[in-house]
């Protein structure tokens, strides 16, 4: 178990590009979070995967973003034609459904600044 | 919709003390909450979770209490130290999906 992994962990881009980041849970969960956190903020909701199945989007996640979790296991989320406000945290976070012991943990986040 | 509030935003004190951090939660048909501990640029450590139907829960020093009939939820921290110093969030998850967050105590011990 070597805990959520995300990549990159930094990502400065210029307006107008997009970027992509990757999210590799904890093995054999079946749960994928994606959230964003700005400054001074708790995490926002993005959207979740119940294995490849995306099943939530919030409002926040405009058309310019998309996730993908093509075999169930590891995730991206790309963003299109960045926009100075997605400057921001990005944070996976993985669980598994066993019973009611179904603790949310997340990875160290992938920080975006669009400039 | 869900709202969660942590007071105080900020709290500073002097090592040693034990201390009480706060969350309070609109709707109370919550399946669990998390108390989460961030650095700074840092992701989310899980320090303790507690289901609807737990009252409270211990892991060392810390130690989470649950009133799920009045939305409350309280972090207490004993015997601090200049280490715990960090931001604390509470989340309150409904269902299976998502946690919905407080903005964090950005919490200080000075030696």
């Amino acid at each position: 178990d070597t805990g959520v992994s995300q990549n990159p962990r930094h990502k400065i881009t210029k307006r107008g590009q997009n970027v992509t980041f990757r999210c590799d849970p904890i093995s054999e969960h079946n749960r994928l979070y994606w959230y964003r956190q700005t400054l001074g903020q708790g995490p926002e909701f993005l959207t979740y995967f119940q294995n490849e199945a995306q099943l939530e989007k919030s409002r926040l996640l405009s058309d310019r973003f998309s996730a993908e979790r093509p075999k169930g296991s590891f995730s991206t989320l790309e963003i299109q034609r960045t926009e100075q406000g997605d400057s921001a945290m990005y944070l996976c976070a993985s669980s598994s459904w066993t019973g009611s012991l179904n603790t949310i943990y997340f990875g160290e986040g992938s920080w975006l600044t669009v400039v | 919709k869900q709202e969660v509030t942590q007071i105080p935003a900020a709290l500073s004190v002097p090592e040693g003390e034990n201390l009480v951090l706060n969350c309070s939660f609109t709707d109370s048909a919550i399946y669990n909450l998390q108390w989460f501990r961030q650095d700074p640029g840092k992701g989310l450590t899980s320090l303790l979770l507690i289901q609807s139907s737990q009252r409270e829960q211990t892991s060392g020093r810390l130690n989470a209490s649950l009133d799920k009939s009045s939305g409350r939820s309280t972090l207490y921290i004993a015997a601090s130290q200049p280490g715990d110093s960090a931001t604390y969030l509470c989340a309150v998850r409904r269902g299976a999906q998502k946690l919905v967050f407080g903005q964090g105590t950005r919490l200080t011990i000075n030696p």
